[in-house]
């Protein structure tokens, strides 16, 4: 069965520091797509990224990377040099195009930086 | 990218009530929309999958009589919450699938803005 995990449930670093949050999923797919996702306090969904299951490369967008590794079912997000505006909520999730394309949300990673 | 809205934003009514949730694709075609639910301090919760001119398919758990789903256009879901009660009071997403857009790397779901729900 499709499953995200997101073991930390609550991370507080201090501004400037860098920080990953970890995310490792389950699937019996070939086919499948991992997302990130952020969710500032106005609860509005903020997408970061897409990544499709035969595309290994590692992803740097800005301040933000992303690390896929196949081996390990995992998909960590890593911000360099925390701001204070990146305190939210971060859900990593997963679909499975030949499953309705549903997307299916880890209980994502509050994360707090403090100034 | 592609915008999809919801309406109301905020919604306030008493147990007992049926409420009824909008979610709008608005520049694109989407057969297919979900809709999500997140009580306080969790994660998004799939309810139900939403097809253009079908019957919506059901997660496990959700009540298919409370929660109906009606997707009878391609820009346009809704989701009434039947019979209200506290319990109900949540916040409601909804997402669109835009069957065009490009591949890899690239959003192919847009997720509304979510309207909170509360049941006094």
């Amino acid at each position: 069965a499709q499953k995200v995990t997101q073991a930390q449930t609550e991370i507080s670093v201090v501004e400037k520091e860098d920080v990953t949050l970890d995310c490792v999923y389950e699937t019996r797919d070939t086919t499948y797509y991992l997302f990130w996702y952020k969710q500032p306090p106005s609860g509005e969904l903020v997408f970061l990224i897409r990544r499709n299951s035969f595309d290994e490369q590692n992803e740097i967008s800005g301040r933000y990377s992303w690390n896929f590794q196949k081996s390990t079912s995992s998909f960590n997000f890593t911000i360099t040099a925390s701001q204070v505006v990146d305190s939210a909520v971060y859900f990593c999730a997963l679909s499975e195009p030949y499953r309705d394309d549903k997307i299916i949300f880890g209980k994502g990673t509050r994360l707090h930086i403090l100034p | 990218g592609a915008v999809v809205s919801q309406h109301p934003s905020w919604v306030i009514c008493k147990s007992g009530t049926s409420v009824k949730i909008e979610c709008r694709s608005l520049d694109f075609q989407a057969t297919t929309m979900f809709w999500y639910r997140q009580f306080p301090k969790q994660s998004l919760m799939l309810m139900a999958t939403s097809n253009e001119g079908s019957k919506a398919t059901y997660e496990q758990g959700v009540e298919k009589d409370k929660f109906l789903i009606n997707h009878a256009s391609l820009t346009l879901s809704t989701l009434t919450v039947t019979s209200a009660h506290p319990e109900d009071s949540s916040f409601y997403i909804c997402s669109a699938r835009d069957p065009t857009s490009p591949g890899t790397g690239k959003e192919t779901q847009y997720f509304g803005p979510g309207t909170r729900l509360l049941v006094l």
